[in-house]
């Protein structure tokens, strides 16, 4: 079973600068979700969407953040500008109510892609 | 205060070690309760979910306390390969299934 693609894996760019990240989730997974790591702390989520509609962006900055995805699959997740303390690894997660992995059934286990690490100059 | 909280580490253990990882949650509506594994560099990948009635997985034991509103895991027999970051999270089903992660505790097993 293929798992949560994300691209890119790295980016580097200075302040004020945009960046946007794209992330494929697992075939057939409606939920998805976009959580931003700080080095030391816990992924933070930032938001969730349940096909193409969005269930919890509570936590999402929505004066430089922004996410959409458009077709209830793929999703891009974008900073316009970015600051320095943006810097942190932005994972993308997927699941489904009752999904499948390695062929034991886990109720509403979330599925974590490889992750962007984003770096602001 | 955050809403879940985990022992400050690193831990650092020789090989054979009992190792117990401790968390708490201030939030009495969290309904299910996880602990994800983090190794370096990579994702976070699910470990174990904890149950009420305590659950065990090989050399790994998971307590839950609603009371208490604490969770643990005990490590037994410590490998080298169970060095990683280990993740206490808590999820709220009545907001959508909402993880929400401590900041996570670094295991370091020796030779």
């Amino acid at each position: 079973e293929a798992g949560v693609a994300q691209s890119p894996r790295y980016k580097i760019i200075e302040k004020r600068q945009s960046v946007a990240f794209w992330c494929n989730p697992i075939s057939g997974h409606a939920t998805l979700y976009w959580y931003q790591q700080i080095l030391g702390q816990g992924p933070k989520l930032l938001i969730q969407f349940q096909n193409n509609g969005v269930v919890d962006d509570s936590q999402l900055p929505k004066d430089r953040f922004s996410a959409e995805r458009l077709k209830g699959v793929d999703s891009t997740l974008k900073i316009q500008p970015a600051k320095l303390e943006d810097s942190a690894v932005y994972l993308c997660a997927s699941s489904s109510p009752l999904a499948l992995a390695g062929g034991v059934a886990r109720r509403d286990e979330q599925f974590f892609g490889p992750g962007t690490r984003l770096t602001v100059l | 205060r955050k809403e879940v909280e985990q022992d400050p580490g690193p831990f650092n253990v020789p090989e054979g070690a009992t190792v117990a990882f401790n968390c708490t949650y201030s939030n009495s509506a969290s309904q299910s309760f996880f602990w994800y594994r983090q190794d370096c560099r990579k994702e976070p990948k699910l470990l174990m979910s904890v149950y009420s009635s305590g659950n065990e997985d090989g050399r790994f034991t998971a307590q839950l306390n609603r009371a208490s509103q604490y969770i643990s895991l005990l490590i037994r027999d410590s490998k080298l390969s169970d060095s990683a970051t280990y993740l206490c999270v808590v999820n709220r089903r009545n907001q959508g299934g909402k993880l929400i992660f401590g900041q996570g505790t670094e295991l370091s097993v020796k030779p």
